[in-house]
């Protein structure tokens, strides 16, 4: 079983949909969860942190996550065709030093206007 | 924002020669940078961690001799794919990680060697 795994899609929405993607992990220990956006031949951007269990919002986005289910979520709200991309989570058991983070496959997301 | 280039955004070489790829951080100082490989459709897989002034952490299966990281100073580190062969050819990803320890992501270098 791989650490972090994430439905490659693809995904394809009309626009103003609600978009959910998601990931599980096999490592308790992780204990930030990251989302990342990268568009098509670039490196990814952050998009958005949690550390253990609970909720985030910021704008359209909110990410969750279950601990107890290792189950992590990112939601995108009136979703545009600039979200078009892929979205990557990805996780460590702590932050920064030489802590590496465990990504997925990603997620590629199209957004149809 | 914090701002991470890198440089070439793209090489072409043939089988056998080297090939140095640039990192740096434009707006901050980075102690710590890290290598990513990114084969299509697959997920960033950490090559090695480069500590500047000191020798790069590799991780298990990458070769250090292939791979060479040279973190010169505190906004550049390179990565060098010596004698580099078609299956090599990859996406490679570089990061910085400024003081609050978060990691900000190069572009990316596409490499296809011939």
């Amino acid at each position: 079983q791989k650490e972090v795994e994430q439905d490659p899609g693809p995904l394809s929405v009309p626009e103003g949909a609600i978009v959910s993607l998601n990931c599980t992990y096999s490592n308790s220990a992780f204990q930030y969860f990251m989302w990342y956006r990268q568009y098509s031949r670039k490196g990814p951007e952050l998009l958005m942190y949690t550390y253990s269990s609970g909720n985030k919002e910021d704008g359209r986005f909110t990410a969750q996550v279950d601990k107890s289910s290792k189950y992590i979520s990112l939601f995108i709200r009136d979703s545009q065709p600039s979200d078009s991309a892929t979205y990557l989570c990805a996780m460590s058991s702590s932050w920064g030093g030489s802590e590496k983070l465990v990504f997925g496959k990603g997620t590629k997301l199209t957004v149809n206007p | 924002g914090a701002v991470v280039s890198q440089h070439p955004s793209w090489v072409i070489c043939k089988s056998g020669t080297s090939v140095k790829i640039e990192c740096r951080s434009l707006d901050f100082q980075a102690t710590t940078m890290f290598w990513y490989r990114q084969f299509p459709k697959q997920s960033l897989m950490l090559m090695a961690t480069s500590n500047e002034g000191s020798k790069a952490t590799y991780e298990q299966g990458v070769e250090k001799d292939k791979f060479l990281i040279n973190h010169a100073s505190l906004t550049l580190s390179t990565l060098t794919v010596t004698s580099a062969h078609p299956e090599d050819s990859s996406f490679y990803i570089c990061s910085a990680m400024d003081i609050q320890e978060t990691q900000y992501f190069g572009p990316g270098t596409r490499l296809l060697v011939l």
